[in-house]
């Protein structure tokens, strides 16, 4: 088993829906990280969050630590939102390492 | 503001060739530095990664080695590729460890 595993792995939505993905761990964490990857293959930090919700934009990410779940929202979602979602953990320091660890994706297509 | 370059951004290379990415970054001091690896429908895999000047960790035993003989580049090498190098190779820094991770374009290498 995955130490961070997304769902779904794939998505579809018509152009305006509200679109969730999951993501669960299974190691105590710091940080938990959202990036983005689009059809190129260049990534972008969406959000670093340890407790709480962000928000940037159309984007909305929150996290229950005690559950070890976070969950990326995106609200009225556009073609552009299409791309490869990705969320990734950094290790508590409990586990001497700097490493993140990755779930494998979750590839988003917003139809118009 | 801070940048990331990686070059090149695609390279077919031959069996037993060798191999330089290269990835620097401007407007920062004393990054961490990232090398990662995507191969086909598989997570990123963290290679190496650098806290200072010829500080390198691996993470994974393998066919390539990483440099950092100044402070914002940082190279990715291989004396001789094998078929299963082939995949998309990303670097990334960050101000210092649990911080957001900054990602160049990625290169994409396939390996005849």
């Amino acid at each position: 088993k995955n130490e961070v595993e997304q769902s779904p792995q794939n998505l579809t939505a018509q152009e305006g829906e509200f679109i969730t993905i999951n993501c669960s761990y299974s190691v105590g964490i710091s940080a938990l990280h959202w990036l983005q990857q689009h059809p190129g293959g260049g990534i972008v930090s969406l959000f670093m969050l340890s407790s709480g919700k962000k928000k940037h934009g159309r984007l909305i990410a929150t996290i229950n630590i005690q559950e070890k779940h976070s969950s990326l929202h995106i609200t009225a979602s556009h073609p552009r939102d299409s791309a490869v979602y990705i969320c990734a953990v950094s290790p508590s320091p409990f586990y001497n390492t700097d490493k993140l660890i990755f779930g494998t994706g979750t590839r988003l297509q917003v139809f118009p | 503001s801070q940048t990331i370059h990686q070059w090149p951004a695609t390279l077919v290379q031959p069996v037993g060739s060798p191999l330089s990415l290269e990835c620097t970054v401007e407007g920062t001091s004393n990054p961490n530095l990232y090398w990662y690896r995507q191969a086909a429908g598989r997570g990123l895999q963290l290679l190496f990664y650098s806290v200072g000047i010829g500080q390198i960790s691996s993470e994974v035993p393998q066919n390539l080695s990483a440099s950092r003989p100044q402070d914002r580049q940082f190279i990715l090498s291989s004396k001789k590729l094998l078929l299963s190098d082939s995949g998309f190779y990303l670097c990334a820094w960050s101000r210092q460890s649990n911080q957001p991770q900054h990602f160049g374009d990625g290169t994409r290498l396939s390996i005849l």
